[in-house]
């Protein structure tokens, strides 16, 4: 079953803790993006990276890190700097920068 | 950087009217328009993208119309059903640099009356 996973779908964390959220993709993407969406409002784009091993920030990139170590994963890292980051999360990927991008189901992160 | 607008914010029509949804564009360096559809607690997908060289796509009741001229691109529904309703972006771009970014537009809430 090819396509775009996150994981865990819902995500419950206490202030002050750091948090990851996973996103793997058997597409063969080159881009992959991270993207915070929150109630009502569009994507906003945290950071994306193009090619294995690169990165580039987004609009909104601080108080969140990733990492991209191999084609297929882009975990995006929640710290404990970010000011509000209860909100709905998407992954997505694309064959290469300016293509269609596929969308994960998302993480539904809440920091109470 | 890449300023994104698109108008109207929300739209209300009667099933079977058409809806049009404009995108307006600040870099005229783009060369990639797509436009991407998110139902109520969904993904956001494609459903249908143009580039440059081209002014005009269709695909069954969607097209989308490009004017490069006045940075300005459009999705047009016609004969919409229900299942329309949902928020539409835009999220023109180009490869300006290597490590440029695609930024979506805010949205468009379109609901479709039975």
């Amino acid at each position: 079953d090819g396509g775009i996973t996150q994981s865990p779908k819902y995500l419950f964390r206490k202030e002050g803790q750091n948090v990851t959220l996973s996103c793997e993709q058997n597409l063969n993407h080159d881009a992959m993006y991270w993207y915070r969406q929150d109630p009502g409002q569009g994507l906003r784009l945290i950071y994306y990276s193009q090619i294995v091993n690169d990165f580039q920030k987004g609009d909104i990139a601080e108080g969140y890190s990733v990492s991209r170590e191999k084609k297929e994963s882009f975990p995006l890292t929640v710290t404990s700097a970010q000011k509000n980051p209860t909100a709905f999360y998407l992954c997505a990927s694309s064959i290469k920068a300016y293509y269609e991008q596929y969308f994960g189901p998302g993480t539904r992160l809440t920091v109470t | 950087g890449e300023n994104v607008e698109q108008h109207p914010s929300t739209l209300s029509v009667q099933e079977g009217d058409s809806a049009v949804i404009k995108c307006t564009y600040s870099d005229s360096a783009s060369n990639y328009f797509p436009w991407y559809k998110q139902e109520l607690g969904k993904r956001p997908q494609l459903i249908i993208d143009i580039r440059s060289n081209v002014g005009e796509k269709k695909d069954q009741r969607i097209a989308v119309t490009l004017n490069k001229t006045a940075k300005h691109f459009s999705l047009h529904i016609t004969e919409t059903q229900p299942e329309d309703s949902a928020v539409y972006f835009c999220a023109p771009g180009g490869m300006k640099t290597s490590y440029d970014k695609v930024i979506f537009g805010p949205g468009t809430s379109l609901s479709v009356i039975p």
